[in-house]
């Protein structure tokens, strides 16, 4: 079974420049979750996905990132314009629905460094 | 917001029983508990999760007592390829009260 899939793996953008990260599931998965981890700390959760529906976005920075998941199953995250402190890996993950003891499954992340 | 604590960091040894506790105060009643590993340049993976009392798999054990305030992962024979940061997870986000919130982590060393 192909695992949570990425790209790109690794980004350099100059700040002010717009970037976009893909993200696709573990197939049949309905929930999906984007993180952002900065060096030395946790990930920290960004916008979360049932289905289609954005049910958690309470953590991300609206002014300038936007996220979808037009049919349920594949995701972009976008941020625009990039700034210096949105250096960080970006990381997507997926779980199977909505059952209170869920685990996740994460991708390899996006590395992004904006210049 | 059942945020946790954990260890900055621990060092141990291979053949050693590595045990890393983790502090969950603000736990909610339908809060499970899991915990996460992560290697350099990888996303977390997945190792165990429970809700009270003892659960056991293939590489780790989780014990948690009667007022679920704290769980310890016990990794049994570490070797060199555990060495890595592990992750206490509370919370799933299924509920107002129930944030899904990684702490920093205890960034685990083991040695020859």
């Amino acid at each position: 079974e192909a695992g949570v899939v990425q790209s790109p793996r690794y980004k350099i953008i100059e700040k002010k420049q717009p970037v976009a990260f893909w993200c696709n599931p573990i197939s049949g998965h309905n929930t999906l979750y984007w993180y952002r981890q900065n060096l030395g700390q946790g990930p920290e959760l960004l916008i979360r996905y049932e289905n289609e529906e954005a049910v958690d976005d309470s953590q991300l920075p609206k002014d300038r990132f936007s996220a979808e998941r037009l049919k349920g199953v594949d995701s972009t995250l976008k941020i625009q314009p990039a700034e210096l402190g949105d250096s960080a890996v970006y990381l997507c993950a997926s779980s199977p629905g909505t059952v209170d003891r869920d685990t996740q499954y994460f991708g390899p992340g996006t590395r992004l460094t904006v210049l | 917001l059942a945020k946790t604590t954990q260890p900055i960091s621990m060092d141990s040894y291979e053949g050693q029983e590595v045990n890393i506790t983790c502090s969950h105060n603000n736990i909610a009643t339908n809060d499970y508990i899991t915990w996460y590993q992560q290697f350099p340049s990888q996303g977390p993976r997945f190792i165990i999760q429970g809700y009270k009392t003892k659960v056991t798999n293939e590489v780790a054990s989780l014990f948690i007592p009667a007022d679920r305030k704290s769980s310890t992962l016990s990794l049994p024979r570490v070797s060199l390829s555990d060495t890595a940061v592990y992750y206490c997870l509370v919370g799933t986000g299924y509920s107002s009260a129930s944030k899904i919130i990684f702490g920093s982590g205890t960034r685990l060393s083991i040695r020859p």
